[in-house]
């Protein structure tokens, strides 16, 4: 079936490294994709998102591109900082454009 | 707008006895969601809501667990009778339209002794 596929973690960074967390996606069609964070004890807000294909979707210095072509949308940061310590959720819009299909979430973990 | 709310944060009980969650979507927010979140699982869609009618309830996983939405404010999650293994997060959510941003509450989180 659709489904959302993301590298396993945990992931653990220096502070000012580079990341990257891989996603990669099924689906029929070409969905929205998006990125969702979670911090320690609260609930999963919006980090970004794409619609179509080609589209990089950027916020807080994190970004992602709308690959069609491999199916992919993997998240990178030029230079992680310790408040960036989180788990992350890559997630597609469903078939019928009602929901969304989340991956597993990777956490990444940046130390000082 | 104060977000999605939801209550209480923490939950404690016994097995056996009756939980019920609540959740108050953003307003004006057509779809809402119920999530759960357990190390083992990951999270997982329970139910969905469309202008308070169930659309999708495929993920609640066996008759213990049930929803409600009696009005577009205000939305429950029961489970009766509980077990341990029920002991997770739970989240619910809301968005504005079909495929939307869905905007999280800060979730529930329940111990089932």
């Amino acid at each position: 079936g659709d489904s959302v596929t993301q590298m396993e973690g945990p992931v653990t960074l220096s502070e000012e490294a580079f990341l990257t967390i891989n996603c990669t996606y099924t689906a029929t069609g070409y969905p929205s994709l998006f990125w969702y964070v979670q911090y320690p004890g609260e609930g999963l807000q919006l980090l970004l998102k794409a619609t179509k294909a080609d589209d990089k979707g950027s916020n807080k210095g994190f970004e992602a591109t709308y690959r069609k072509e491999t199916t992919s949308f993997h998240l990178e940061k030029g230079s992680v900082q310790v408040s960036d310590s989180a788990v992350y959720f890559c997630a597609r819009e469903d078939n019928y454009g009602q929901n969304f299909v989340f991956g597993p979430g990777t956490r990444l973990s940046v130390l000082p | 707008d104060a977000g999605v709310i939801q209550s209480p944060r923490h939950e404690v009980t016994e097995m056996g006895q009756e939980v019920t969650l609540r959740c108050k979507p953003i307003s004006g927010h057509d779809y809402l969601f119920w999530y759960r979140q357990t190390m083992m699982r990951g999270l997982e869609l329970l139910i969905y809501f469309n202008n308070n009618v169930p659309i999708d309830d495929s993920g609640m996983p066996e008759d213990r667990f049930s929803a409600k939405m009696p009005n577009a404010s205000f939305s429950t999650l029961k489970i009766q009778p509980s077990e341990p293994r029920d002991s997770a997060v739970y989240f619910c959510a809301s968005s504005l339209r079909a495929g939307g941003e869905q905007f999280f509450g800060p979730g529930t989180r329940l111990t089932v002794l």
